[in-house]
């Protein structure tokens, strides 16, 4: 069954702005990673939070953790259209090897 | 690195036909993952394999798919017979195993059309 369950399903914002996705998932986990997709191309990994964090950093991007509400979410800080993508959160379920991926957020930044 | 190399890129073909994709993974990790992605359904893994055993086959739709991995640089996923639902883009990754959450690394994909 799908794990991760992104919001909103597409984003569209003007260069410079902040974006904001979400992730819920619906069983615990170790931990929980974020992947970005361009276009006709393979999932990238941005970043990974554990279970014992609640708050990470990698240069524009921030993620934050709420295992109480089973949420994620990833925000983008002065987006550049180079940041038009779909990203997608995948949770392992408590430890198991699979990574379960959700639908993903399609995200547009204009220029 | 030369990352995950999938082929072929792109694959049409009538149903009815055998089809095989390929997967080269990363030189060194242990674990290998087919996915398959569509908009419906988003991305649904397949398979995947530990040191080139399967261990989780539960995700293959039915008897027409089968996966194989001979060694550990190389893995192929078989649809046999293929049908028009079969097409989607579908996807190898691969990552070391072991470590907590190390992360996967995909191919870009094999994009398969089935008419």
């Amino acid at each position: 069954s799908q794990q991760g369950e992104e919001d909103p399903q597409a984003l569209s914002i003007q260069e410079g702005e902040n974006a904001t996705m979400n992730c819920s998932y619906k069983t615990s986990i170790n931990n929980l990673q974020w992947y970005r997709q361009n276009s006709g191309r393979g999932l990238v990994h941005l970043i990974l939070i554990r279970s014992n964090e609640r708050e990470k950093h990698s240069g524009r991007l921030r993620v934050t953790l709420d295992t109480s509400k089973k949420s994620s979410s990833l925000l983008i800080t002065a987006s550049r259209a180079a940041d038009t993508a779909s990203y997608f959160c995948a949770t392992d379920g408590g430890g198991s090897e699979k990574l379960v991926f959700g639908k993903g957020t399609k995200l547009t930044v204009n220029p | 690195d030369a990352g995950v190399i999938q082929s072929p890129r792109h694959e049409v073909t009538e149903m009815g036909q055998e089809v095989t994709l390929r997967c080269k993974p990363i030189s060194g990790h242990n674990s290998l993952f087919w996915y398959r992605q569509t908009m419906m359904r988003g991305l649904e893994l397949l398979i995947y394999f530990n040191n080139n055993v399967p261990i989780d086959d539960s995700g293959m739709p039915e008897d027409r798919f089968s996966a194989k991995m001979p060694n550990a640089s190389f893995s192929t996923l078989k649809i046999q017979p293929s049908e028009p639902r079969d097409s989607a883009v579908y996807f190898c990754a691969s990552r070391l195993s072991g470590g907590v959450g190390s992360p996967l690394h995909f191919g870009n994909g094999t994009r398969l059309t089935v008419t």
